[in-house]
């Protein structure tokens, strides 16, 4: 299994230009999440999704959108990107059950100038 | 919604001495405890969980408690090594009632361990 894969894992956008962060899991997860990590600080939840077809809002979900149309993948739109969404992205994926852990994907690292 | 505070932010430690990293939380619905380890520029990976309904949980060199009636919870790291430097990360949720089993993070404590 690769687990939880992210793409791209670095990307420069011009202020204004909009993107698209994939994210996808092969461990049949129905729990999915997306956060952002900023300079020395913990992550917060962006949004997050508890099957295909279900999407929710997070802590901050401003400038994004999401969706989830298969159980393997949750995209995640920035539209009109601003400086102030330079940050690293992690998706994250977990299965069914009140204790399973989170897994994490490697990171998109997002640099808006 | 929930809030995390994680205190240090930072922490060195000699090789060999134990490290103490301590979290509180703002909602008494909480029940589910993770500890992440993020190395340098690689992604949060869990080290030990714990439940409400359970008051101390081990793993070899690592530990953790928790206090329900005060809030707070801690990661006990014990005959510390060069390894165990990394970013540690606490959070909290529900996982019974909350939908989504949405993870509230703390803000990090750098952990040095020198030689």
């Amino acid at each position: 299994n690769a687990g939880v894969t992210q793409t791209p894992k670095f990307r420069i956008l011009k202020i204004g230009q909009s993107m698209t962060l994939q994210c996808t899991q092969d461990m049949n997860h129905n729990y999915m999440y997306w956060y952002r990590q900023d300079p020395g600080m913990g992550l917060k939840l962006i949004y997050y999704s508890v099957g295909a077809g279900i999407t929710d809002k997070g802590e901050v979900p401003n400038g994004y959108n999401v969706s989830r149309s298969t159980t393997e993948d949750f995209p995640l739109r920035l539209e009109l990107a601003a400086p102030s969404q330079t940050s690293v992205y992690f998706c994250a994926s977990r299965g069914s059950g009140g204790y399973n852990e989170q897994f994490f994907g490697p990171g998109t690292r997002l640099t808006v100038l | 919604g929930e809030n995390v505070e994680q205190h240090p932010s930072t922490l060195s430690v000699q090789e060999g001495d134990s490290a103490v990293i301590k979290c509180t939380y703002s909602d008494s619905a909480s029940n589910y405890f993770p500890w992440y380890k993020q190395e340098l520029g690689k992604r949060p990976q869990l080290i030990i969980d714990i439940r409400s309904n359970v008051g101390e949980k081990k793993d070899q060199r690592i530990a953790v408690t928790l206090n329900k009636t005060a809030k707070h919870f801690s990661l006990h790291i014990t005959e510390t090594q060069p390894e165990d430097s990394a970013v540690y990360f606490c959070a909290a949720a529900d996982i019974l009632t909350g939908g989504g089993n949405k993870l509230t993070f703390g803000t990090g404590t750098q952990l040095k361990v020198e030689l």
